[in-house]
């Protein structure tokens, strides 16, 4: 069974590209999270989705945006990319019945230059 | 602003000593405290939670305390091994109608020396 997936592991973008994020839950899962986790520090809330809508938001933002599609699959878009965007970006899934068991992907390591 | 504070940023302890990891909190609405294990390259891993009403959770070598009326918990590993170098995270759950989020500290990186 294969845990969170996450693709790309690595992306290089430039200032004010737009780049597109995509996370595939664990078997059976039908809620997906995603974090923001910038060097040396704790991951940070973006969004949540279940049932394919935003049901969660953090601190992020209009430039960062997501979609979740029928199969429970899931992007995160990132507008008008600045500097401070590198960081990693993690995806995690859940059953929306069983919210404490909550699988982190290995994450998608985003620079923009 | 942060809402769980995490100490220390660094730890360093000898193979069979004893790891602890401390962090307080203000937000009374969290419901659920996770301590999650990241190593290199990979994404964090569930190692241990807690609900506010248990004041003591233990699993194998790792323990958690909490004190609910200081609002800190802390996280205890027993006897460390040098495959315990990792950073770990605490976190502390807000849950709603629609949905939930994790808030984590800023992570505590932990060397076992052997």
């Amino acid at each position: 069974d294969a845990g969170v997936t996450q693709s790309p592991t690595h992306l290089i973008k430039t200032r004010g590209q737009q780049v597109t994020l995509r996370c595939s839950p664990k078997s059976g899962h039908d809620t997906v999270s995603w974090y923001q986790q910038a060097l040396g520090q704790g991951p940070q809330f973006i969004f949540q989705y279940y049932e394919e809508e935003e049901r969660q938001r953090g601190n992020f933002p209009d430039r960062f945006s997501g979609h979740q599609f029928p199969n429970y699959s899931s992007e995160l878009n990132v507008n008008a990319l600045l500097l401070g965007d590198s960081a990693l970006y993690l995806c995690a899934s859940s059953l929306i019945s069983r919210v404490e068991t909550q699988y982190f992907g290995p994450g998608t390591r985003l620079l923009v230059l | 602003q942060q809402q769980v504070k995490q100490s220390p940023q660094s730890l360093i302890v000898q193979k069979g000593g004893i790891s602890i990891i401390n962090c307080a909190y203000e937000n009374t609405a969290f419901d659920y405290f996770p301590w999650y294990q990241q190593f290199p390259g990979k994404g964090p891993a569930l190692l241990i939670a807690i609900r506010p009403d248990v004041s003591e959770k233990k699993e194998g070598r790792f323990t958690i305390s909490f004190n609910k009326s200081a609002k800190q918990f802390s996280l205890h590993i027993m006897d460390s091994q040098p495959g315990d170098s990792a950073t770990y995270f605490c976190a502390a759950r807000t849950i709603s109608n629609s949905g939930y989020a994790l808030n984590f500290g800023k992570g505590t990186s932990l060397l076992v020396t052997p």
